[in-house]
C-alpha cells in the first residue's frame, strides 16, 4: 500500500511569493493534518481537515490556508512568504479526526522542504 | 497553553538501555504518543498511551502517568540504527470532535559502538 505522498519534495521561493503544497493521504484515510517543522524543533500543528471541513487550526497567521478535496487529498497554501516560513512541511493522514491511537494513528508523509530566500 | 519538556540529547552505547522522559502541561489531554525521526525523514509512529501504565512493542516500551503528567520511552538492546530524534506528542481533544497533536522539541539519541 502506498503511504502518504507529498509534492514537491523541495521548493525554493523568494519573500513575498506564494506557495502551494500538496498531499495525498493513505487510501481510505479521510483526515489530513498539516505541520510545520523548523530545524531543531518538533512539528507544529497548522491545520486538520476531515471530510473536507476544517476541524482544527493552530497558531498560524491568516497567510496560511488549506483545503481538502473530495478524494481527501489536500493543499496547503502560504501567501506573502517570509524568511521564517522556511521549514519542512509535513502532512499526516489518519482514518478519522480523533487520532485515538492504534488503528486510528496518524501517518506522516516525507514532507516538503521549503526554503524562502 | 500546552508545553512539553524532554531532554535535548541522550548518548548511549550499543546494547544498552536508554530512557527518554517527557513531562507535559496541557488541557484536554487524552493520550501521549512517541515518534522517531531520522535526519531528513518523516516522523514514524512508535507507541501510544491513553491509560496509565506500560505499553511494550518489541524493543520499545512507553509509560504514562496521567496524575504526574509524565511519560517515558524506553529503548532496549540499542542498535546503531536507533540513532535518531525522538518526539513525545500530547493528544488533545478539540471542540470540533477532532484530535490535535502537540509535539515536544525532540531528544536526539546518539548510539555509539
Amino acid at each position: 500500500d502506498a503511504g502518504v505522498t507529498q509534492s514537491p519534495t523541495h521548493l525554493i521561493k523568494t519573500r513575498g511569493q506564494h506557495v502551494t503544497l500538496r498531499c495525498s493521504p493513505i487510501s481510505g484515510h479521510k483526515s489530513v493534518s498539516w505541520y510545520q517543522q523548523v530545524l531543531g524543533q518538533g512539528p507544529q500543528f497548522i491545520f486538520q481537515y476531515y471530510e473536507k471541513e476544517e476541524r482544527g487550526r493552530g497558531n498560524f497567521p491568516d497567510r496560511f490556508s488549506a483545503r481538502q478535496f473530495p478524494n481527501y487529498s489536500s493543499e496547503l497554501n502560504v501567501n506573502a512568504l517570509l524568511l521564517g516560513d522556511s521549514a519542512l512541511y509535513l502532512c499526516a493522514s489518519s482514518l478519522t479526526s480523533l487520532l485515538a491511537g492504534g488503528y486510528n494513528e496518524q501517518f506522516f508523509g516525507p514532507g516538503t522542504r521549503l526554503t524562502v530566500l | 497553553g500546552q508545553s512539553l519538556e524532554q531532554p535535548s540529547e541522550v548518548t548511549a552505547v550499543e546494547g544498552a538501555i536508554v530512557q527518554i522522559n517527557c513531562t507535559y502541561q496541557t488541557s484536554g489531554f487524552y493520550g501521549l504518543s512517541w515518534y522517531q525521526q531520522h535526519d531528513g525523514g518523516a516522523p514514524t509512529f512508535l507507541s501510544y498511551n491513553a491509560l496509565d501504565g506500560l505499553e511494550e512493542t518489541g524493543r520499545f516500551s512507553s509509560f504514562l502517568s496521567r496524575s504526574d503528567s509524565y511519560g517515558y520511552l524506553l529503548l532496549q538492546e540499542l542498535q546503531m540504527k536507533d540513532s535518531a530524534s525522538y518526539f513525545c506528542a500530547v493528544r488533545e481533544f478539540l471542540e470540533t470532535n477532532a484530535g490535535k497533536s502537540t509535539f515536544g522539541d525532540g531528544t536526539t539519541l546518539t548510539v555509539k559502538p
